[in-house]
Protein backbone atom coordinates (compact mmCIF):
# COMPACT_ATOMS: atom_id res chain seq x y z
CA UNK A 1 0.00 0.00 0.00
CA UNK A 2 1.19 3.21 -0.91
CA UNK A 3 2.51 5.87 1.82
CA UNK A 4 3.09 9.31 1.18
CA UNK A 5 4.67 11.61 3.65
CA UNK A 6 5.45 15.41 3.62
CA UNK A 7 7.80 17.43 5.07
CA UNK A 8 7.75 19.49 6.96
CA UNK A 9 4.19 20.25 8.19
CA UNK A 10 3.86 23.70 8.49
CA UNK A 11 6.77 26.67 7.85
CA UNK A 12 6.80 29.82 7.52
CA UNK A 13 9.32 31.86 5.83
CA UNK A 14 9.54 36.11 4.91
CA UNK A 15 8.77 37.10 1.50
CA UNK A 16 12.10 36.63 -1.08
CA UNK A 17 12.79 33.42 0.17
CA UNK A 18 13.47 30.67 -2.00
CA UNK A 19 11.85 27.31 -0.67
CA UNK A 20 11.59 23.40 -0.99
CA UNK A 21 8.38 21.34 0.27
CA UNK A 22 9.36 17.81 0.27
CA UNK A 23 6.63 14.56 -0.50
CA UNK A 24 7.87 11.00 -0.13
CA UNK A 25 6.71 7.48 -1.20
CA UNK A 26 6.82 4.37 -0.14
CA UNK A 27 6.13 2.40 -3.21
CA UNK A 28 8.24 3.91 -6.64
CA UNK A 29 6.67 2.10 -8.83
CA UNK A 30 4.15 4.89 -9.78
CA UNK A 31 2.81 6.28 -13.05
CA UNK A 32 2.94 10.36 -12.05
CA UNK A 33 3.23 13.16 -8.87
CA UNK A 34 0.78 15.74 -9.10
CA UNK A 35 1.19 18.70 -7.01
CA UNK A 36 -1.93 20.82 -5.57
CA UNK A 37 -2.43 24.08 -3.82
CA UNK A 38 -5.44 24.71 -1.80
CA UNK A 39 -6.11 28.03 0.04
CA UNK A 40 -8.45 28.43 2.98
CA UNK A 41 -11.80 27.41 2.22
CA UNK A 42 -10.99 26.16 -1.63
CA UNK A 43 -10.37 23.45 -3.50
CA UNK A 44 -7.48 22.12 -4.63
CA UNK A 45 -5.48 23.42 -7.60
CA UNK A 46 -3.09 21.42 -10.10
CA UNK A 47 0.10 23.23 -10.11
CA UNK A 48 2.20 20.62 -11.83
CA UNK A 49 2.15 16.80 -12.76
CA UNK A 50 5.07 14.64 -13.49
CA UNK A 51 4.94 11.51 -15.32
CA UNK A 52 7.22 8.39 -14.01
CA UNK A 53 9.38 8.70 -17.24
CA UNK A 54 10.22 12.54 -15.96
CA UNK A 55 12.63 13.89 -13.97
CA UNK A 56 11.38 17.26 -13.35
CA UNK A 57 8.19 20.01 -14.83
CA UNK A 58 8.77 23.45 -14.45
CA UNK A 59 5.89 26.26 -14.30
CA UNK A 60 6.85 29.84 -13.93
CA UNK A 61 8.86 30.03 -10.22
CA UNK A 62 7.61 26.50 -9.27
CA UNK A 63 9.58 23.56 -10.29
CA UNK A 64 8.82 20.03 -9.10
CA UNK A 65 11.48 17.22 -9.60
CA UNK A 66 11.03 13.19 -9.22
CA UNK A 67 13.46 10.62 -8.21
CA UNK A 68 11.47 7.46 -8.34
CA UNK A 69 14.60 5.54 -7.12
CA UNK A 70 14.43 7.50 -3.68
CA UNK A 71 10.98 7.92 -3.55
CA UNK A 72 10.85 11.65 -3.36
CA UNK A 73 9.58 14.34 -5.15
CA UNK A 74 10.48 18.10 -4.32
CA UNK A 75 8.68 21.46 -4.99
CA UNK A 76 10.87 24.63 -5.36
CA UNK A 77 9.13 27.76 -4.92
CA UNK A 78 11.53 30.84 -5.84
CA UNK A 79 11.16 34.01 -4.63
CA UNK A 80 8.38 33.46 -2.26
CA UNK A 81 5.94 35.93 -1.96
CA UNK A 82 2.55 36.57 0.25
CA UNK A 83 0.44 34.90 -2.22
CA UNK A 84 1.97 31.78 -2.42
CA UNK A 85 0.95 31.26 1.52
CA UNK A 86 -1.70 28.25 1.32
CA UNK A 87 -1.15 24.20 1.51
CA UNK A 88 0.73 22.87 -0.93
CA UNK A 89 0.23 18.68 -1.55
CA UNK A 90 1.63 15.98 -3.29
CA UNK A 91 -0.46 12.81 -4.82
CA UNK A 92 1.12 9.94 -6.22
CA UNK A 93 -0.87 7.69 -8.41
CA UNK A 94 0.43 4.18 -8.15
CA UNK A 95 -0.18 0.44 -7.78
CA UNK A 96 -2.37 -0.57 -11.01
CA UNK A 97 -4.96 1.87 -9.77
CA UNK A 98 -6.38 5.44 -11.37
CA UNK A 99 -6.93 6.31 -7.62
CA UNK A 100 -3.98 8.69 -6.19
CA UNK A 101 -2.71 8.56 -2.75
CA UNK A 102 -2.43 12.17 -1.38
CA UNK A 103 0.27 13.45 1.52
CA UNK A 104 -1.08 15.50 4.27
CA UNK A 105 -0.14 18.63 3.24
CA UNK A 106 2.65 21.32 4.04
CA UNK A 107 1.39 24.31 5.68
CA UNK A 108 2.92 27.47 4.06
CA UNK A 109 2.70 30.95 5.32
CA UNK A 110 4.82 33.80 3.50
CA UNK A 111 5.07 36.59 5.43
CA UNK A 112 6.04 40.54 4.24
CA UNK B 1 -17.90 24.66 -18.52
CA UNK B 2 -14.52 25.54 -17.73
CA UNK B 3 -13.73 23.82 -14.39
CA UNK B 4 -15.44 21.19 -11.87
CA UNK B 5 -18.37 22.97 -10.33
CA UNK B 6 -20.01 21.79 -7.37
CA UNK B 7 -22.94 22.56 -5.71
CA UNK B 8 -24.63 24.04 -2.93
CA UNK B 9 -21.01 25.80 -1.55
CA UNK B 10 -22.35 25.18 1.96
CA UNK B 11 -24.83 23.19 3.49
CA UNK B 12 -26.13 22.78 7.04
CA UNK B 13 -28.47 20.16 8.23
CA UNK B 14 -29.67 18.39 11.07
CA UNK B 15 -28.61 15.53 12.10
CA UNK B 16 -30.42 12.64 11.20
CA UNK B 17 -31.36 14.14 7.47
CA UNK B 18 -30.45 13.18 4.41
CA UNK B 19 -28.59 15.39 1.93
CA UNK B 20 -27.70 15.43 -1.63
CA UNK B 21 -24.69 16.73 -3.24
CA UNK B 22 -23.72 17.81 -6.99
CA UNK B 23 -20.84 18.33 -9.36
CA UNK B 24 -20.37 18.69 -12.66
CA UNK B 25 -17.09 17.90 -13.96
CA UNK B 26 -15.51 19.27 -16.62
CA UNK B 27 -16.95 18.59 -20.09
CA UNK B 28 -15.50 15.17 -22.08
CA UNK B 29 -13.98 13.98 -18.75
CA UNK B 30 -14.69 10.48 -18.38
CA UNK B 31 -13.43 9.76 -14.76
CA UNK B 32 -14.86 11.51 -11.26
CA UNK B 33 -13.61 11.27 -8.08
CA UNK B 34 -15.25 11.79 -4.90
CA UNK B 35 -13.22 12.71 -1.30
CA UNK B 36 -14.03 14.28 1.72
CA UNK B 37 -11.55 16.07 3.73
CA UNK B 38 -12.64 16.69 7.68
CA UNK B 39 -10.89 19.68 9.64
CA UNK B 40 -7.26 18.93 10.15
CA UNK B 41 -7.01 15.49 8.08
CA UNK B 42 -6.14 14.66 4.80
CA UNK B 43 -8.14 13.59 1.66
CA UNK B 44 -10.30 10.73 1.96
CA UNK B 45 -10.75 8.92 -0.93
CA UNK B 46 -14.84 7.97 -1.51
CA UNK B 47 -15.70 6.64 -4.49
CA UNK B 48 -14.18 6.52 -8.48
CA UNK B 49 -16.57 6.97 -11.74
CA UNK B 50 -14.54 5.81 -15.23
CA UNK B 51 -16.80 5.72 -18.10
CA UNK B 52 -19.65 3.09 -18.16
CA UNK B 53 -17.29 0.80 -15.64
CA UNK B 54 -18.87 0.20 -12.40
CA UNK B 55 -17.58 2.73 -9.76
CA UNK B 56 -14.86 1.81 -7.47
CA UNK B 57 -16.68 2.63 -3.50
CA UNK B 58 -14.29 0.94 -1.53
CA UNK B 59 -13.43 4.38 -0.10
CA UNK B 60 -17.38 5.26 1.57
CA UNK B 61 -17.44 4.63 4.83
CA UNK B 62 -20.89 3.41 5.57
CA UNK B 63 -23.77 2.27 4.29
CA UNK B 64 -25.44 5.25 4.56
CA UNK B 65 -23.13 6.85 1.78
CA UNK B 66 -24.14 6.32 -1.97
CA UNK B 67 -23.01 8.13 -5.23
CA UNK B 68 -24.53 8.01 -8.74
CA UNK B 69 -23.46 9.78 -11.87
CA UNK B 70 -25.74 9.99 -14.91
CA UNK B 71 -24.97 10.10 -18.28
CA UNK B 72 -21.28 9.63 -17.37
CA UNK B 73 -21.52 13.58 -16.40
CA UNK B 74 -23.29 15.15 -13.28
CA UNK B 75 -22.37 12.68 -9.94
CA UNK B 76 -24.99 12.95 -7.17
CA UNK B 77 -23.54 11.73 -3.76
CA UNK B 78 -25.96 11.25 -1.22
CA UNK B 79 -25.50 10.90 2.19
CA UNK B 80 -28.87 9.35 4.31
CA UNK B 81 -29.25 10.04 8.07
CA UNK B 82 -26.55 12.02 8.35
CA UNK B 83 -24.83 12.28 11.53
CA UNK B 84 -22.26 15.33 12.89
CA UNK B 85 -18.87 13.59 12.20
CA UNK B 86 -19.86 13.75 8.51
CA UNK B 87 -19.28 17.26 8.57
CA UNK B 88 -16.24 17.65 7.00
CA UNK B 89 -15.69 19.29 3.12
CA UNK B 90 -16.86 17.03 0.11
CA UNK B 91 -14.76 17.39 -3.15
CA UNK B 92 -15.26 16.40 -6.56
CA UNK B 93 -12.50 16.02 -8.93
CA UNK B 94 -12.46 14.97 -12.94
CA UNK B 95 -9.85 13.41 -15.11
CA UNK B 96 -9.72 12.71 -18.33
CA UNK B 97 -7.31 9.63 -18.76
CA UNK B 98 -7.32 8.23 -22.41
CA UNK B 99 -3.61 9.33 -22.61
CA UNK B 100 -2.75 6.37 -19.64
CA UNK B 101 -2.21 6.06 -15.89
CA UNK B 102 0.95 8.86 -16.46
CA UNK B 103 -1.49 11.77 -17.83
CA UNK B 104 -4.27 11.34 -15.40
CA UNK B 105 -4.28 14.82 -14.23
CA UNK B 106 -6.86 15.47 -11.57
CA UNK B 107 -8.97 18.49 -11.51
CA UNK B 108 -10.69 19.63 -8.36
CA UNK B 109 -14.05 21.41 -8.00
CA UNK B 110 -14.50 24.41 -4.75
CA UNK B 111 -15.80 21.70 -2.27
CA UNK B 112 -19.36 21.69 -0.76
CA UNK B 113 -18.89 22.81 3.11
CA UNK B 114 -21.37 20.11 5.09
CA UNK B 115 -21.99 21.06 8.71
CA UNK B 116 -24.09 18.38 10.75
CA UNK B 117 -25.57 20.09 13.47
Amino acid sequence: KQEVTQIPAALSVPEGENLVLNCSFTDSAIYNLQWFRQDPGKGLTSLLLIQSSQREQTSGRLNASLDKSSGRSTLYIAASQPGDSATYLCAVSSGGSYIPTFGRGTSLIVHP
Amino acid sequence: GAGVSQSPSNKVTEKGKDVELRCDPISGHTALYWYRQSLGQGLEFLIYFQGNSAPDKSGLPSDRFSAERTGGSVSTLTIQRTQQEDSAVYLCASSSPTGGRWYNEQFFGPGTRLTVL
